[in-house]
């Protein structure tokens, strides 16, 4: 299996930071990553896929980086609405696997 | 706009068999390349993606649940379905269904169904 590990687990961040969440993927996935975003008590949103490519209807501040195994999402300018866990999820190969989340909250 | 619904006992006893099915609205679940699967999170845990399968009937299962997971469709209902059999506490969660199109992430999902062993 192909294992997800994000940096950091949780972070502390304040109304227009910018925020970058790691995903690092223990063998090599090309752009097959994809981004989503959960708040308590929801589904989980998506947001990104093959690593930069933004879903339709989804806000420009945020945006997605990498290849291979190391892969980044950056959220330009922190708004109230931007606290929440955010997974990575690899779809290279079977088992589909999740990293296991950043939690953003309030600093 | 395609939605897609859980549904199923929120309740199983350990040793029996958890049924589940998503019921697909606004759109057919038969004419598309798309993958039709099923995840799920327990309490405050993050998500592992258990099975899923395509219209023609194609199936891939995670292995660590492979041995206890059926996923299946039916085409002319617009549903597909999960059992897991011998549940234990540790299969407590929220399940959700969800749409993968081919080589995307999950961009539909239900709103999730609880289910406690």
């Amino acid at each position: 299996d192909i294992q997800m590990t994000q940096s950091p687990s949780s972070l502390s961040a304040s109304v227009g930071d910018r925020v970058t969440i790691t995903c690092r993927a223990s063998q090599g996935i090309s752009s097959y990553l994809a981004w989503f975003q959960q708040k308590p008590g929801k589904a989980p949103k998506f947001l990104i896929y093959g690593a930069f490519s933004l879903q339709s209807g989804v806000p420009s501040k945020f945006s997605g980086s990498g290849s291979g195994t190391d892969f980044t999402l950056t959220i330009s300018s922190l708004q109230p609405e931007d606290f929440a866990t955010y997974y990575c999820q690899q779809y290279h190969s079977y088992p589909l696997t999740f990293g296991g989340g950043t939690k953003v909250d309030m600093k | 706009q395609l939605q897609l619904q859980e549904s199923g006992p929120g309740l199983v006893k350990p040793s029996e068999t958890l049924s589940l099915t998503c019921t697909v609205s606004g759109g057919s679940l038969s004419n598309s390349n798309d993958f039709w699967d099923w995840i799920r999170q327990a309490p405050g845990k993050g998500l592992e993606w258990i099975a899923n399968i395509q219209s023609g009937g194609g199936t891939y299962y995670n292995p660590s649940l492979k041995s206890r997971v059926t996923i299946s469709i039916d085409t002319s209902k617009n549903q597909f379905s999960l059992k897991l059999n011998s549940v234990t506490a540790d299969d407590t969660a929220v399940y959700y269904c969800a749409r993968r199109p081919p080589w995307r992430g999950f961009d539909i999902w239900g709103q999730g169904t609880m289910v406690t062993v």
